[in-house]
């Protein structure tokens, strides 16, 4: 969706970090969310943040969230090729209507 | 537990046949969602429903309505097919506005 951008691909080694990043328009969202996407499947919640939090830790990933700039980034640390997969931003606004970007595409090489 | 069911699962129409996506959820969630997932373009929202007997526009509603039949069910109808709406169509639900569960997918062919 337009109101949500990432770039479309990331390419890391594995066991380096990786760090995908995106940015909203809605400055009402509640929450944002970090969704991972494997071939063929639906889309599985990875992890979330509330609007007034900086940052969230949750083992190997760190979502950092900066409001004023709107500007979102997921870090996942020790790259695996199982982590392989489009990985979605989103944010969802208080009318319940959650609007996602177009994916960034993960590749990690061994 | 079966989460979000979608039926079917693949499906081609000639261009001008109608057809209905069937998407059920068993968690009680108040909100139900219909997107459709294009490459490069991520997922764009066709319509929503806040809440039993309610449903809303997304950002590409054109050649599409829905029905939010009860809590559970919330199906897409495609009145006459195009070329252009050749996609993976997801239904996906929540409670309000936390995490959404996603179905498996619809991947719809218009020849």
């Amino acid at each position: 969706g337009e109101d949500v951008e990432q770039s479309l691909f990331l390419s890391v080694r594995e066991g380096d970090s990786s760090v995908i990043n995106c940015t909203y328009t809605d400055s009402s969202s509640t929450y944002l969310y970090w969704y991972k996407q494997e071939p063929g499947a639906g889309l599985q919640l990875l992890t979330y943040i509330f609007s007034n939090m900086d940052m969230k830790q949750d083992q190997r990933l760190t979502v950092l969230l900066n409001k004023k700039d709107k500007h979102l980034s997921l870090r996942i640390a020790d790259t695996q090729t199982g982590d392989s997969a489009i990985y979605f931003c989103a944010e969802s606004r208080e009318n319940n209507d959650m609007r996602f970007g177009a994916g960034t595409r993960l590749t990690v090489k061994p | 537990n079966a989460g979000v069911t979608q039926t079917p699962k693949f499906q081609v129409l000639k261009t001008g046949q109608s057809m209905t996506l069937q998407c059920a959820q068993d968690m009680n969630h108040n909100s139900m969602y219909w997107y459709r997932q294009d490459p490069g373009m991520g997922l764009r929202l066709i319509y929503y429903s806040a809440s039993e007997g309610t449903t809303d526009k997304g950002e590409v509603p054109n050649g599409y309505n829905v029905s939010r039949l009860n809590k559970r069910e919330f199906s897409l109808r495609l009145e006459s097919a195009a070329p252009s709406q050749t996609s993976v169509y997801f239904c996906a639900s929540s409670f309000r506005n936390t995490e959404a569960f996603f179905g498996q997918g619809t991947r719809l062919t218009v020849v």
